[in-house]
């Protein structure tokens, strides 16, 4: 069964400096969409980034960009210049259409940035 | 323009009582998903619904009972509420093999 892991229960940052968010998964297929999603304190669930398995590049939206270790089954999210409105959990999730349509989910990072 | 709108956004009501949670997207989607997270954050499936036709329901108590008149729309119905259910419920949508977009969440307390 495909699985999320999302080590780190809980990081902070300094505000303006970077920070990774970890997340691996498990899964035997070759074709796949990986997710990261952010839920601030409104409880919102906002798509932050998306990868298609089959994409060698790295996806990046302006201050947010992935690792994609596709061997090494690892899709890290990496947040430059952290702002105080990245406070939030953030969710790693794995979508796989053999899956009956179903995302498979981390149990989130809360992130915290420090002025 | 709201993509997917869930209403109330709040709900608080006594053990026993039966609730009802609405969802709509106007994306145009085919695929529709309620979900339940729990005081942990933990994000749990309940079902799921293509084109008004059940596709994924997990192991959900049966007062639960989702309701698809269309495509656009899919409701939750909660019979006999109990303590255990107070949680924050989203409604979420997704084109077939894409990201899913959630709805603003509904709190619903059991007192």
């Amino acid at each position: 069964a495909q699985t999320v892991t999302q080590s780190q229960p809980e990081m902070s940052v300094q505000e303006a400096e970077t920070v990774t968010l970890s997340c691996t998964y498990d899964t035997s297929e070759s074709d796949y969409y990986l997710f990261w999603y952010k839920q601030p304190p409104s409880r919102q669930m906002i798509l932050v980034i998306r990868q298609e398995a089959y994409k060698q590049q790295n996806a990046t939206e302006n201050r947010f960009s992935v690792n994609f270790q596709k061997a090494a089954k690892s899709f890290s999210l990496k947040i430059s210049d952290s702002q105080l409105g990245d406070a939030a959990m953030y969710f790693c999730a794995y979508y796989n259409a053999g899956n009956n349509r179903k995302l498979i989910w981390g149990l989130g990072t809360s992130l915290a940035v420090n002025p | 323009d709201t993509a997917v709108s869930q209403t109330p956004k709040y709900l608080v009501t006594q053990m026993g009582n039966d609730k009802s949670i609405k969802c709509e997207q106007n994306l145009g989607h085919d695929t529709m998903y309620w979900y339940k997270q729990d005081s942990k954050k933990f994000l749990k499936i309940m079902f799921s619904y293509n084109n008004k036709e059940l596709i994924i329901n997990e192991t959900v108590p049966n007062r639960f009972s989702p309701k698809s008149p269309d495509k656009a729309h899919l409701n939750l119905h909660i019979n006999s509420l109990e303590l255990g259910d107070s949680a924050v419920y989203f409604c979420a949508s997704s084109p077939i093999g894409r990201e899913q977009y959630f709805g603003p969440g509904t709190r619903l307390t059991v007192t």
